[in-house]
């Protein structure tokens, strides 16, 4: 079993549309972070949290760490969002680097 | 500040060809990490670095090597490429700070085959 999964694996939207990507993890973590790649490989941080709720333009990140449950919302979507999103935790049982573990990555098209 | 800058962008060897792999980072960041990535799968580690001569193994060095003689610099080499290490290749870095600590901060990536 993987120990971070997202879900769902494939998501097509209008433009517009209210997006929600969810990533769940099995091991105790000390902060999760949300990545983008972009179409041309290119791989960028949105967000880094350890509780609670950030937000930047229209991107949201939520983190439930009881649940072990992170989801990643982008509103009034736009073909620009286009890319992968990918889920990481900061695992607490990692070397002195601490050890980042990858979910799969959700692949997000958003028609015009 | 460039970043994390990655050279070559593409690169196609032979089997049991060598090469290697140069990042660098001019944000005098600690931490210097060596991913792929394959499809299906996520990016896995190969090696890491928590400063200047000091280098540790991830998920997956067999392989390849690493050094970090310098914080700027963190290269990756393969000694004898083989098919399995056809992949795209990220280094990343990150830094410690109030704020800031762990965002990572990635290379444009390799793409190599190894024909």
């Amino acid at each position: 079993k993987n120990e971070v999964e997202q879900s769902p694996q494939n998501l097509t939207a209008q433009e517009g549309e209210f997006i929600t990507i969810n990533c769940s993890y099995s091991v105790g973590i000390s902060a999760l972070h949300w990545l983008q790649q972009h179409p041309g490989g290119g791989i960028v941080s949105l967000f880094m949290l350890s509780s609670g709720k950030k937000k930047h333009g229209r991107l949201i990140a939520t983190i439930n760490i009881q649940e072990k449950h992170s989801s990643l919302h982008i509103t009034a979507s736009h073909p620009r969002d286009s890319a992968v999103y990918i889920c990481a935790v900061y695992s607490l049982t990692g070397g002195s680097q601490g050890n980042l573990i990858f979910g799969k990555g959700t692949k997000l098209s958003v028609k015009p | 500040n460039a970043g994390v800058t990655q050279t070559p962008k593409f690169q196609v060897l032979k089997t049991g060809q060598s090469m290697t792999l140069q990042c660098a980072q001019d944000m005098n960041h600690e931490y210097m990490s060596w991913y792929r990535q394959d499809p299906g799968m996520g990016l896995r580690l190969i090696h890491y670095s928590v400063g200047a001569g000091i280098t540790d193994q991830g998920e997956v060095p067999n392989g390849y090597n690493v050094s970090r003689s310098t914080t700027e610099d963190f290269p990756l080499r393969l000694l004898s490429a083989a098919p399995s290490q056809t992949s795209v290749y990220f280094c990343a870095s990150s830094g410690r700070g109030r704020g800031r600590e762990n965002i990572q901060y990635f290379g444009a990536g390799t793409r190599l085959s190894v024909l």
